[in-house]
């Protein structure tokens, strides 16, 4: 049973280019979070997709954006990147009305 | 704005001691869960607790949610260098959201 997977691993972008963050679900798992972790914090939220619609945002611009598949995968975009978004970005999947998430490995963006 | 308080934010012990992690908040959660993360990896789920006054227990591990849900603490018998790493705590808040605490960084040293 595979768990949550991420792609890529590694990623270095240049200020003002866009990115995509690609994230797969555990088995059976119909919900998707994407979360921001910075070094040395706690992951931040950013937004949740059930359903292929964005049900739930955090405190971030719009310049961060998000996409569900029919296949419950997703994908979080950042446009006009800035240095402060070097994280590392991390995606959880759930089944819709249980608390417990599952994390992926996550995807460390490095902004320069 | 929910937040969620973890002390101490870095702890460093002997192999064999016992420690005990804070998480505590003004506001009220759904639920509330431990998670472990190492370096490089996602954070791993050990437990969820939902009751006031819930008590678990995962091996050396002894977990209590505060009885009005604002709080929490996790308790390590014997730490073991295996135990190190970064522990967080996050809480479901009434719309759903899980907010985390900002972290404890456990080192053990044999």
């Amino acid at each position: 049973d595979a768990g949550v997977t991420q792609s890529p691993t590694h990623l270095i972008k240049t200020r003002g280019q866009q990115v995509t963050l690609r994230c797969s679900p555990k088995s059976g798992h119909d919900t998707v979070s994407w979360y921001q972790q910075a070094l040395g914090q706690g992951p931040q939220f950013i937004f949740q997709y059930y359903e292929e619609e964005e049900r739930q945002r955090g405190n971030f611009p719009d310049r961060f954006s998000g996409h569900q598949f029919p296949n419950y995968s997703s994908e979080l975009n950042v446009n006009a990147l800035l240095l402060g978004d070097s994280a590392l970005y991390l995606c959880a999947s759930s089944l819709a009305g249980f608390y417990e998430q599952y994390f992926g490995p996550g995807t460390r963006l490095t902004v320069t | 704005t929910q937040l969620l308080e973890q002390s101490p934010q870095f702890l460093s012990i002997q192999e064999g001691e016992n420690l005990t992690v804070y998480c505590n908040s003004s506001s009220v959660f759904s639920s509330l869960q431990w998670y472990r993360q190492e370096p490089g990896e996602g954070p791993v789920l050990l437990v969820t607790v939902v009751t006031g006054g819930e008590v678990k227990k995962l091996k050396r591990l002894t977990f209590q949610f505060g009885d009005a849900r604002k709080d929490s603490s996790l308790h390590i018998t014997a730490a073991q260098p295996g135990d190190t790493g970064l522990y967080l705590c996050a809480g479901h808040n009434q719309g759903g959201k899980l907010i985390f605490g900002q972290g404890t960084e456990l080192s053990v040293k044999p």
